[in-house]
């Protein structure tokens, strides 16, 4: 049902920058693909999003490729308050119904 | 502005017993939505809300969850009676527009213990 492939679990140093990625090769092309995270007993909290072009923010970078197919998640200066399980969510839905996955745990070491 | 705020942030109750949960969403956020994780699942959708209207409830496991929004403004999700299998943490999450594009903003969450 998620429709997105992530790895389980991604190590990273503290300052090093972080990629994560994500598969959804059934993407059609009004999807969006949205990434959140969530820290440790709290709700989740959304990252960034984007359809075609890549994106950046203040949290992150998200580049997606040409046939939209996958997409990576890109945390520039992992810190410890990064270590978060992270979402990688299409939404299929018109009225932005969120369906997660598993996510990656990502794990950041001092 | 304030976030989304959900009520209680702990609830243990007995099997058979009600429970109410409650979410303030964000001021002027239209769109409301419940989720829930249950122990070991993924977090899974349960219902949208577009004001006071229920826009999508296909995700409701069962009627012993109702689910409410007065006025358009806070919601609630009843649970009577309670079952064991009903325990985890319920999400509630707001926003402004509906849409493939839009960021939702969600809450802390309510742990719902039932024994």
């Amino acid at each position: 049902d998620a429709k997105t492939t992530q790895p389980n679990s991604m190590e990273s140093n503290e300052e090093e920058p972080v990629h994560l990625p994500c598969n959804h090769s059934t993407i059609s092309g009004t999807d969006y693909i949205h990434w959140y995270r969530q820290l440790p007993s709290q709700g989740p909290e959304y990252v960034i999003h984007g359809l075609t072009s890549n994106v950046n923010n203040r949290m992150a970078s998200l580049a997606i490729a040409e046939d939209r197919k996958s997409s990576t998640l890109i945390l520039h200066r992992a810190t410890l308050r990064d270590a978060a399980v992270y979402y990688c969510i299409l939404i299929t839905d018109s009225w932005g119904k969120l369906q997660f996955g598993a996510g990656t745990q990502v794990v950041v070491t001092p | 502005e304030a976030g989304v705020t959900q009520f209680p942030s702990h609830s243990v109750i007995e099997k058979g017993q009600t429970v109410t949960l409650r979410c303030d969403p964000i001021s002027g956020h239209d769109n409301l939505y419940w989720y829930r994780r249950v122990m070991g699942k993924e977090i899974k959708f349960l219902l949208h809300f577009v004001k006071e209207s229920k826009q999508d409830e296909s995700g409701m496991p069962n009627n012993r969850f109702l689910a409410e929004r007065t006025g358009g403004t806070y919601s609630t999700l009843k649970v009577q009676p309670a079952e064991l299998e009903d325990s985890g943490v319920y999400f509630c999450a707001s926003s402004r527009t509906g849409g493939r594009g839009t960021e939702a903003f969600f809450g802390q969450g309510t742990r719902l213990t039932v024994v």
